[in-house]
């Protein structure tokens, strides 16, 4: 498809587990995001990559979050020992910059619920 | 240290009148902004942009304003419709990554 594309789009599981979300972006976009929002919440940044760079890791929450991304192409959020306040939409976004000027695709996002 | 707010977490607005969603800025450095609009269970859409060289960018029934001195912009829909309840984020950009402000639930009713 032609757009962003995450997977699973459910997750159901028990606290102290370990998730892995993943995201496929657009084909050349070299910028990808990943967000959450938990219930009655805005977006809240985690992590980007741009390229080569290194990415910008300022906002995952805890030492239990940490994402990839290879080839500069999909990327995946990993999730260790999943607490129940972990439970939220993590939804991932790609995107290409023309100038100063980026816009940000969204995939449909993952529904992770921790029991 | 929140640089892009929404003050207003809801809005409610009657079938043909204008909506006005509105977002305060605090980082100068900022000189591209975006609205973005999230209906339940879908990811967001882009819905306008505009750059900082500008004061208005109009879109069919999207407006966007910019008031750079007072780091204000804001979305105009107008006539609003019953397709246009959602959430609506706007974001803004400098050198580095997207700020997201919290959205406001906009509700229009029939």
């Amino acid at each position: 498809g032609a757009g962003v594309s995450q997977s699973p789009s459910n997750k159901v599981t028990e606290k102290g587990k370990d998730v892995e979300l993943r995201c496929d972006p657009i084909s050349g976009h070299t910028a990808l995001y990943w967000y959450r929002q938990s219930l009655g919440q805005g977006l809240e940044f985690l992590i980007y990559f741009q390229g080569n760079s290194a990415p910008d890791k300022s906002g995952l929450p805890s030492d239990r979050f940490s994402a990839e991304r290879t080839g500069g192409s999909v990327s995946t959020l990993t999730i260790q020992r999943t607490q129940q306040e972990d439970s939220a939409v993590y939804l991932c976004a790609s995107s290409l910059w023309t100038g100063n000027q980026e816009t940000q695709y969204f995939g449909p996002g993952t529904r992770l619920l921790v029991l | 240290d929140q640089q892009v707010k929404q003050n207003s977490p809801s809005l409610s607005v009657q079938e043909g009148r204008i909506s006005i969603l509105n977002c305060d800025y605090t980082n100068s450095m900022f000189d591209y902004f975006l609205w973005y609009k999230k209906y339940p269970a879908e990811g967001p859409t882009f819905l306008i942009s505009i750059s900082s060289i500008k004061d208005k960018n109009e879109d069919g029934r999207f407006t966007v304003f910019l008031n750079k001195s007072a780091k204000h912009l804001s979305l105009h829909i107008v006539p609003s419709q019953p397709g246009d309840s959602a959430v609506y984020f706007c974001a803004a950009k400098g050198a580095q990554k997207l700020v997201f402000g919290q959205g406001t639930r906009l509700t229009i009713n029939p």
